[in-house]
């Protein structure tokens, strides 16, 4: 079980926003950056967004992330149906000493 | 554009070591921190540890005692090496690498490599 929490799906329809959470204690979310990844079926993750909200070169600016607290957002504006994949968030934890992925989120373009 | 295929059995028995390399294409690997990660079936991404190119490593505690991570600069690769495994270890493996200088995400990922632990 994954000390960091998104919900388990989340959907819109084209052109929509959709935000995805990720909750996690202060000794993860709260105390390191958090990256965000996307991932196909039957593809590797590919990394959306690191050190809270830094984009890769390549990555549209549709994708957007942020840090608040103890919690961590990924946006998705303008949905589009390629972007129907699984989104998982990722932090170092300094309690467990170790890097954690989310429960991962689901996402399905109506 | 660097690429990291990786290469080694896809088949292991239940009890033995599995064995994996990844080797840095198109680029170097004294630049970067390496990593190895899994993902069980149906399951979300699982990070098993790092590597530098010093030879400096280590390792996710719930596989400490059961993995090696190494690296070798003269051939641009690094390795896993996993032992005593069990079914519970049956899972696509990437190898990636580890974005500079914030060192806190994967930005580039090898296409995975199912291994299977047959019992």
């Amino acid at each position: 079980q994954s000390v960091l929490t998104q919900p388990p799906s989340a959907s819109g329809t084209p052109g929509q926003r959709v935000t995805i959470s990720c909750s996690g204690g202060s000794s993860i979310i709260g105390s390191s950056t958090v990256s965000w990844y996307q991932q196909l079926p039957g593809t590797a993750p590919k990394l959306l967004i690191y050190s809270n909200s830094q984009r890769p070169t390549g990555v549209p600016d549709r994708f957007s992330g942020s840090k608040s607290g103890t919690s961590a957002s990924l946006a998705i504006s303008g949905l589009q149906s390629d972007d129907e994949a699984d989104y998982y968030c990722a932090a170092w934890d300094e309690s467990l000493n170790d890097y954690v992925f989310g429960t991962g989120t689901k996402v399905t373009v109506l | 554009q660097v690429l990291l295929p990786e290469s080694g059995p896809r088949l292991v028995t239940s009890s033995e070591t599995l064995s994996l390399t990844c080797t840095v294409s198109g680029g170097s690997i004294d630049t970067h921190y390496w990593s190895w990660i899994r993902q069980a079936p149906g399951k979300g991404p699982e990070w098993m540890g790092y590597v530098y190119r010093s030879g400096n490593s280590d390792s996710s505690p719930s596989l400490k005692s059961r993995v090696t991570i190494s690296v070798d600069t003269s051939r641009n690769q690094f390795s896993l090496r996993l032992t005593s495994v069990t079914a519970a270890d049956t899972a696509v493996y990437y190898c990636a690498r580890v974005v500079a200088p914030t060192n806190d995400a994967f930005d580039i990922w090898g296409q995975g490599t199912f291994v299977t632990v047959s019992t």
